[in-house]
């Protein structure tokens, strides 16, 4: 069955930096856009990045534009968020996501648990 | 970027009547190279990931989530739950693809009345 399992999340200070990675499972990543999607406790849904299905094309949420840095890896079925320069307000349950196409612009069909990111001093 | 709103913020209805929930966006989200409304609704349980349940506006994800359909096309969008269970208190949001960044509207409150 899919699986989309992120790790790496924890408790960062402010100003470090993180790096998530998604390892995917029980379909082809190869073939298939991915997104990061974060929420705040208690918040609504903030989608953060996408990426492309072979990593041609990526766009970022103006809030973390120029300090995050999505990637993957299509020989290891993984993704990741390179995430630096972390502020309080990226404080938030980050989900990894698979796209319903191989392009960027689609929904997302499929959302693993999500893994916490803790920003704090 | 494209500002995506919801109405209402929250709402309760009786089970197993309608419940109907609005998605409205800044500018057209209509591809003319398709004709297609880059439009998803999630349904999102506490605790829980969100799950996809309508994307392109109106295509249902699954056919065992048939009391659920979307409508509407350019800027406003509609969310039917025709005949509301239990199992469907959550939060419900709509989000565009058709435009980097892919926002999400803030989100409805389902509950039963």
């Amino acid at each position: 069955q899919l699986q989309l399992v992120a790790s790496g999340g924890g408790v960062v200070q402010p100003g470090r930096s993180l790096r998530l990675s998604c390892a995917a499972s029980g379909f082809n990543f190869t073939i298939y856009g991915m997104h990061w999607v974060r929420q705040a406790p208690g918040k609504g849904l903030e989608w953060v990045a996408v990426m492309s299905y072979d990593g041609s094309n990526k766009y970022y949420a103006d809030s973390v534009k120029g300090r995050f840095t999505i990637s993957r890896d299509n020989s290891k079925n993984t993704l990741y968020l390179q995430m630096s320069s972390l502020r309080a307000e990226d404080t938030a349950l980050y989900y990894c996501a698979k796209g319903g196409c191989g392009g960027t612009m689609c929904y997302v069909n499929y959302w693993g648990q999500g893994i916490l990111v803790t920003v704090s001093s | 970027d494209i500002v995506m709103t919801q109405s209402p913020d929250s709402l309760a209805v009786s089970l197993g009547e309608r419940a109907t929930i609005n998605c409205k966006s800044s500018q057209s989200v209509l591809h003319s190279s398709n004709n297609k409304n880059y439009l998803a609704w999630y349904q999102q349980k506490p605790g829980q990931p969100p799950k996809l349940l309508i994307y392109w506006a109106s295509t249902r994800q699954s056919e065992d989530l048939d009391r659920f359909s979307g409508s509407g096309s350019g800027t406003d969008f509609t969310l039917t739950i025709s005949s509301l269970q239990a199992e469907d208190v959550a939060v419900y949001y709509c989000q565009q693809y058709f435009s980097s960044p892919f926002t999400f509207g803030p989100g409805t409150k389902v509950d039963i009345k």
